[in-house]
Protein backbone atom coordinates (compact mmCIF):
# COMPACT_ATOMS: atom_id res chain seq x y z
CA UNK A 1 0.00 0.00 0.00
CA UNK A 2 1.45 3.20 -1.21
CA UNK A 3 1.35 6.32 1.44
CA UNK A 4 3.12 9.47 1.29
CA UNK A 5 2.32 12.19 3.67
CA UNK A 6 3.31 16.05 3.37
CA UNK A 7 5.04 18.35 6.15
CA UNK A 8 6.67 21.59 6.54
CA UNK A 9 5.71 24.80 8.54
CA UNK A 10 2.41 26.11 9.11
CA UNK A 11 3.56 29.90 7.84
CA UNK A 12 5.70 31.46 5.73
CA UNK A 13 6.93 34.98 6.08
CA UNK A 14 7.51 36.64 2.12
CA UNK A 15 11.48 36.37 1.43
CA UNK A 16 11.59 33.14 3.70
CA UNK A 17 12.96 29.68 1.91
CA UNK A 18 10.22 26.84 2.24
CA UNK A 19 11.88 23.42 3.24
CA UNK A 20 8.74 20.60 2.51
CA UNK A 21 9.25 17.33 3.06
CA UNK A 22 7.33 14.09 1.78
CA UNK A 23 7.59 11.17 3.81
CA UNK A 24 6.54 8.07 1.64
CA UNK A 25 5.94 4.42 2.33
CA UNK A 26 5.15 1.22 0.41
CA UNK A 27 7.44 1.94 -2.40
CA UNK A 28 11.38 2.56 -2.86
CA UNK A 29 12.81 5.45 -4.65
CA UNK A 30 15.62 3.04 -5.33
CA UNK A 31 13.77 0.99 -7.76
CA UNK A 32 14.42 1.69 -11.23
CA UNK A 33 11.13 3.93 -13.11
CA UNK A 34 10.20 5.13 -9.63
CA UNK A 35 9.69 8.86 -8.94
CA UNK A 36 8.04 11.62 -6.88
CA UNK A 37 6.68 14.84 -7.75
CA UNK A 38 5.45 18.01 -6.12
CA UNK A 39 2.25 19.63 -7.23
CA UNK A 40 0.51 22.97 -5.37
CA UNK A 41 -2.65 24.73 -5.84
CA UNK A 42 -3.76 27.82 -4.70
CA UNK A 43 -7.02 28.39 -2.76
CA UNK A 44 -9.44 28.39 -5.48
CA UNK A 45 -7.48 27.63 -7.99
CA UNK A 46 -5.90 24.77 -10.77
CA UNK A 47 -2.89 22.26 -9.93
CA UNK A 48 -0.03 23.51 -10.74
CA UNK A 49 3.14 20.88 -12.00
CA UNK A 50 6.27 21.93 -9.74
CA UNK A 51 8.78 19.18 -10.08
CA UNK A 52 9.69 15.89 -9.72
CA UNK A 53 12.83 13.33 -8.83
CA UNK A 54 13.44 9.88 -10.46
CA UNK A 55 15.38 6.98 -8.80
CA UNK A 56 18.46 7.76 -10.64
CA UNK A 57 18.53 11.30 -9.04
CA UNK A 58 17.00 12.67 -12.42
CA UNK A 59 15.34 16.10 -11.51
CA UNK A 60 13.43 18.28 -13.97
CA UNK A 61 11.57 22.31 -12.76
CA UNK A 62 9.17 24.25 -14.08
CA UNK A 63 10.92 26.56 -16.02
CA UNK A 64 9.00 29.41 -14.37
CA UNK A 65 9.83 28.47 -11.02
CA UNK A 66 13.03 26.76 -11.75
CA UNK A 67 15.50 29.24 -10.11
CA UNK A 68 13.64 29.35 -6.84
CA UNK A 69 13.05 24.92 -6.80
CA UNK A 70 15.56 22.64 -5.50
CA UNK A 71 14.52 19.05 -4.94
CA UNK A 72 16.32 16.01 -3.46
CA UNK A 73 16.29 12.98 -1.78
CA UNK A 74 16.14 13.02 2.14
CA UNK A 75 18.44 11.75 4.43
CA UNK A 76 15.91 8.84 5.06
CA UNK A 77 15.40 6.51 2.22
CA UNK A 78 11.83 7.40 2.31
CA UNK A 79 11.65 10.96 2.52
CA UNK A 80 11.82 13.39 -0.74
CA UNK A 81 12.49 17.17 0.04
CA UNK A 82 11.24 20.40 -1.98
CA UNK A 83 13.00 23.60 -0.75
CA UNK A 84 11.50 27.11 -2.55
CA UNK A 85 13.12 30.06 -1.90
CA UNK A 86 11.92 34.16 -2.12
CA UNK A 87 8.91 32.82 -0.99
CA UNK A 88 5.94 35.58 -1.71
CA UNK A 89 2.17 35.48 -0.56
CA UNK A 90 1.60 34.34 -4.61
CA UNK A 91 2.64 31.11 -3.77
CA UNK A 92 0.39 30.66 -1.20
CA UNK A 93 -1.22 27.39 -1.47
CA UNK A 94 -1.89 23.30 -0.93
CA UNK A 95 1.70 21.63 -1.65
CA UNK A 96 1.07 18.02 -2.75
CA UNK A 97 3.90 14.80 -3.21
CA UNK A 98 2.87 12.52 -5.45
CA UNK A 99 4.13 9.30 -6.77
CA UNK A 100 5.02 9.21 -10.25
CA UNK A 101 4.22 6.08 -12.54
CA UNK A 102 5.66 6.37 -16.24
CA UNK A 103 3.98 9.09 -18.89
CA UNK A 104 4.02 11.98 -15.81
CA UNK A 105 0.57 10.50 -14.61
CA UNK A 106 0.61 10.68 -10.42
CA UNK A 107 -1.56 7.57 -9.21
CA UNK A 108 -1.04 8.07 -5.15
CA UNK A 109 -1.17 11.44 -3.59
CA UNK A 110 -0.55 13.16 0.04
CA UNK A 111 -2.97 14.08 2.09
CA UNK A 112 -1.27 17.92 0.99
CA UNK A 113 -0.09 21.10 3.17
CA UNK A 114 -1.34 24.08 3.25
CA UNK A 115 1.13 27.04 3.30
CA UNK A 116 0.32 30.30 3.65
CA UNK A 117 3.00 32.92 2.99
CA UNK A 118 1.95 36.38 4.70
CA UNK A 119 3.90 38.84 6.66
CA UNK B 1 -2.62 30.46 -17.80
CA UNK B 2 -2.31 26.94 -17.68
CA UNK B 3 -1.10 25.22 -20.85
CA UNK B 4 -3.57 22.57 -21.70
CA UNK B 5 -7.38 23.82 -22.07
CA UNK B 6 -10.88 22.75 -20.49
CA UNK B 7 -14.15 24.27 -20.16
CA UNK B 8 -14.25 25.96 -16.78
CA UNK B 9 -17.61 24.59 -16.40
CA UNK B 10 -19.99 21.28 -17.77
CA UNK B 11 -23.25 20.03 -16.31
CA UNK B 12 -25.76 17.30 -17.38
CA UNK B 13 -28.58 15.76 -15.36
CA UNK B 14 -28.27 12.50 -13.06
CA UNK B 15 -27.64 9.28 -15.21
CA UNK B 16 -26.64 11.38 -18.00
CA UNK B 17 -22.93 11.27 -19.95
CA UNK B 18 -20.77 14.35 -20.19
CA UNK B 19 -17.86 14.54 -21.68
CA UNK B 20 -14.76 16.97 -20.50
CA UNK B 21 -12.25 18.38 -23.49
CA UNK B 22 -8.42 19.28 -22.87
CA UNK B 23 -6.99 20.80 -25.89
CA UNK B 24 -3.06 20.70 -26.32
CA UNK B 25 -0.26 21.27 -28.96
CA UNK B 26 2.04 18.68 -30.19
CA UNK B 27 4.86 18.92 -27.58
CA UNK B 28 2.57 17.84 -25.18
CA UNK B 29 -0.88 15.99 -25.66
CA UNK B 30 -0.28 15.15 -29.55
CA UNK B 31 3.32 13.25 -28.67
CA UNK B 32 2.62 12.13 -24.31
CA UNK B 33 0.15 10.12 -22.47
CA UNK B 34 -2.92 11.80 -20.53
CA UNK B 35 -4.15 11.54 -17.37
CA UNK B 36 -7.34 12.54 -15.35
CA UNK B 37 -7.41 13.12 -12.59
CA UNK B 38 -10.88 13.72 -9.81
CA UNK B 39 -10.85 16.13 -7.19
CA UNK B 40 -14.03 16.61 -4.54
CA UNK B 41 -14.03 19.59 -2.64
CA UNK B 42 -11.52 19.53 0.10
CA UNK B 43 -9.77 16.39 -1.11
CA UNK B 44 -6.45 15.41 -2.69
CA UNK B 45 -6.57 14.58 -6.80
CA UNK B 46 -7.85 10.92 -6.94
CA UNK B 47 -6.19 9.61 -10.50
CA UNK B 48 -8.83 8.59 -12.96
CA UNK B 49 -7.54 7.87 -16.38
CA UNK B 50 -4.07 7.31 -17.28
CA UNK B 51 -2.01 6.49 -20.00
CA UNK B 52 -4.90 7.96 -22.20
CA UNK B 53 -7.55 5.51 -21.74
CA UNK B 54 -6.97 3.16 -18.64
CA UNK B 55 -7.96 2.92 -15.25
CA UNK B 56 -6.84 2.10 -12.12
CA UNK B 57 -8.02 -0.62 -10.07
CA UNK B 58 -11.14 0.47 -8.33
CA UNK B 59 -12.42 3.20 -11.08
CA UNK B 60 -15.54 2.18 -12.86
CA UNK B 61 -15.24 1.71 -16.17
CA UNK B 62 -18.38 4.66 -16.16
CA UNK B 63 -15.19 6.85 -16.88
CA UNK B 64 -13.45 6.66 -20.09
CA UNK B 65 -10.53 8.91 -21.86
CA UNK B 66 -10.21 9.40 -25.24
CA UNK B 67 -7.46 11.62 -27.59
CA UNK B 68 -7.41 12.27 -30.98
CA UNK B 69 -4.43 14.55 -32.30
CA UNK B 70 -3.93 17.20 -29.83
CA UNK B 71 -7.03 16.85 -27.82
CA UNK B 72 -7.97 14.49 -25.11
CA UNK B 73 -11.29 13.72 -23.58
CA UNK B 74 -12.45 12.69 -20.55
CA UNK B 75 -15.89 10.89 -21.16
CA UNK B 76 -18.50 9.74 -17.76
CA UNK B 77 -21.64 8.07 -18.32
CA UNK B 78 -24.62 6.91 -15.73
CA UNK B 79 -23.29 10.12 -13.74
CA UNK B 80 -24.31 10.12 -10.32
CA UNK B 81 -24.23 13.35 -7.51
CA UNK B 82 -21.35 11.76 -6.46
CA UNK B 83 -19.21 12.36 -9.48
CA UNK B 84 -19.38 16.35 -8.87
CA UNK B 85 -16.10 17.68 -8.53
CA UNK B 86 -13.13 19.53 -10.55
CA UNK B 87 -11.86 17.61 -13.26
CA UNK B 88 -8.05 18.05 -14.27
CA UNK B 89 -6.33 16.98 -17.35
CA UNK B 90 -2.73 16.46 -17.23
CA UNK B 91 0.45 15.35 -19.37
CA UNK B 92 4.09 16.02 -20.22
CA UNK B 93 5.09 18.75 -22.25
CA UNK B 94 8.18 18.11 -24.27
CA UNK B 95 9.18 21.46 -25.13
CA UNK B 96 9.09 22.88 -21.75
CA UNK B 97 10.65 19.22 -19.82
CA UNK B 98 7.75 19.89 -17.25
CA UNK B 99 5.22 18.41 -16.57
CA UNK B 100 1.44 19.90 -17.24
CA UNK B 101 -2.20 20.31 -15.98
CA UNK B 102 -5.40 21.90 -17.49
CA UNK B 103 -7.22 24.60 -15.48
CA UNK B 104 -9.87 22.27 -14.60
CA UNK B 105 -13.20 21.63 -15.07
CA UNK B 106 -16.72 21.62 -12.38
CA UNK B 107 -18.44 19.13 -12.95
CA UNK B 108 -22.12 19.68 -11.85
CA UNK B 109 -24.92 17.00 -12.33
CA UNK B 110 -27.93 19.08 -11.53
Amino acid sequence: QITLKESGPTLVKPTQTLTLTCTFSGFSLSTSGVGVGWIRQPPGKALEWLAFIYWDDDKRYSPSLKSRLTISKGTSKNQVVLTMTNMDPADTATYYCAHRRGGDCYDYWGQGTLVPVSS
Amino acid sequence: QSVLTQPPSVSAAPGQKVTISCSGSSSNIGNNFVSWYQQLPGTAPKLLIYDINKRPSGIPDRFSGSKSGTSATLGITGLQTGDEADYYCGTWDSSLGAGVFGGGTKLTVL
